[in-house]
């Protein structure tokens, strides 16, 4: 079956833009979170979507948010682009985000200039 | 944000020798997860274990979640050169149980 499907694999902005990430999860997945890693921080907790409603959310600031779709798909944004933010955005599936494991995409290289 | 003690950060072993690495929390988890990074990719997910004093096994890979559920272990016996990468254990609570916290990595380098 398909893996999780990240889009686009590379990205380039500017500081000041915005930028909107996708994810489509494996399917019959409903649960969908996001991660930043960066050689800094680690992998650090974005936000988790299960069936269109933002479950959990990590210490990020608010230029960082999210959605998910009716067909699980989810998609995040950040706004006002800064230098700090650029990093490897991972998503990854689960069935319910309970006691099941988690699938990651390969990640969306951004990097901001 | 906060990250799992992991150690090694680094090691570079011979093929064929047993690798061990280790994850320390300050919090305790009820489930522990061992994931394997490649360049240029997510993390996999080798091992999952879900109960204090647990070992469990996936092949040539071993691990144990501790009894004080604030550790967790992860044995590799014979290494073949394929086991390059970066290894990340991550905890997860009831509290909040979509969120994994992760480890800091063990990069692993195995030579010929």
């Amino acid at each position: 079956k398909a893996g999780v499907t990240q889009t686009p694999r590379y990205l380039i902005k500017t500081r000041g833009q915005q930028v909107t990430l996708s994810c489509s999860p494996i399917s019959g997945h409903r649960s969908v979170s996001w991660y930043q890693q960066t050689p800094g921080q680690g992998l650090q907790f974005l936000f988790e979507y299960f069936s269109e409603t933002q479950r959990n959310k990590g210490n990020f600031p608010g230029r960082f948010s999210g959605r998910q779709f009716s067909n699980s798909r989810s998609e995040m944004n950040v706004s006002t682009l800064e230098l700090g933010d650029s990093a490897l955005y991972l998503c990854a599936s689960s069935l319910t985000g309970g006691s099941d494991g988690y699938t990651f995409g390969s990640g969306t290289r951004l990097t901001v200039v | 944000g906060q990250q799992l003690n992991q150690s090694p950060q680094s090691m570079f072993i011979q093929e064929g020798e047993d690798v061990s690495m280790n994850c320390t929390s300050s919090s305790i988890f009820n489930t522990w997860l061992w994931y394997k990074q490649d360049p240029g990719e997510g993390p996999v997910l080798l091992i999952a274990l879900y109960k204090a004093g647990e070992l469990t096994s996936n092949g040539r890979l071993t691990a144990q979640f501790g009894i004080t559920r604030k550790d967790s272990f992860l044995n590799i016996s014979a290494s073949i050169p394929s086991d390059v990468g970066i290894y990340f254990c991550a905890g997860r609570d009831t509290g909040t149980a979509s969120k994994l916290t992760f480890g800091t990595g063990t990069r692993l380098q195995v030579t010929l």
